[in-house]
């Protein structure tokens, strides 16, 4: 079974400043994404990282597979209160692509 | 519309009933999945379909739950004797293709299920 821990479970900070949510696992991925799902909604993605040591950036939002592709960071410079919500990890499985295992997921708020 | 809609978004009902939840997937998506989420945790995997098949239904949590999808498009996921613990979100998703590399889930919002 292949199981994605997220630190930390819940995050509460001020508006305008930086945070970093971690994506960790034994396992190896063939691919991670990211994905952010506010209350009464589904997950929407946000970044698919698929080499090892690969950092994308989305506005303030920057993304990194690690080098062995087991683990995962999202850090975010300068949080807004729209960045508050459910960050979820998800990693497909090198001989099981079709199934999108899903981390324990960080809750962030982001209060003024 | 042009999202994966779901059908009930609520649904209560008494420990033992059947319960038949609905998923009508983004138009053209050949996978489609079935997650199930409690408060607070990340989705849970239940089943996957590509096409018809359900080329992986390993997340199924015992064989009171079941799910079609008979013309490769609408799905319906079956619970039946329903236990208290079977309480929480189900998510349906649909993509082009696999996971992962190979593209993006869209989500529905799911449907809420509540057992007595």
């Amino acid at each position: 079974t292949q199981l994605l821990e997220q630190s930390p479970q819940f995050l509460s900070i001020q508006e305008g400043e930086n945070l970093t949510v971690y994506c960790n696992s034994s396992s190896v991925f063939s691919s991670l994404q990211w994905y952010r799902q506010e209350p009464g909604e589904g997950p929407v993605l946000l970044v698919t990282v698929v080499t090892g040591g690969e950092v994308k950036k989305l506005k303030r939002l920057t993304f990194q597979f690690g080098d062995a592709r087991k683990d995962s960071s999202l850090h975010i410079t300068a949080a807004q209160t729209g960045d508050t919500g459910l960050y979820l990890c998800a990693g497909a499985g090198a001989g099981t692509a079709s199934k999108l295992t899903f981390g324990t997921g960080t809750r962030l708020q982001v209060t003024l | 519309g042009a999202g994966v809609s779901q059908t009930p978004s609520n649904k209560v009902t008494e420990k033992g009933k059947y319960v038949e939840l609905r998923c009508d997937p983004i138009s053209g998506h050949t996978a489609l999945y079935w997650y199930r989420q409690s408060l607070g945790q990340g989705p849970e995997f239940l089943i996957y379909f590509q096409g018809t098949g359900a080329a992986d239904d390993s997340g199924l949590p015992n064989d009171r739950f079941f799910a079609v999808r008979p013309e490769g498009s609408v799905s319906t996921l079956k619970i039946q004797r329903t236990e208290r613990g079977d309480s929480a979100v189900y998510l349906c998703a649909s993509s082009l293709g696999l996971a992962g590399a190979a593209g993006e889930l869209f989500f529905g919002e799911g449907s809420r299920l509540t057992v007595l």
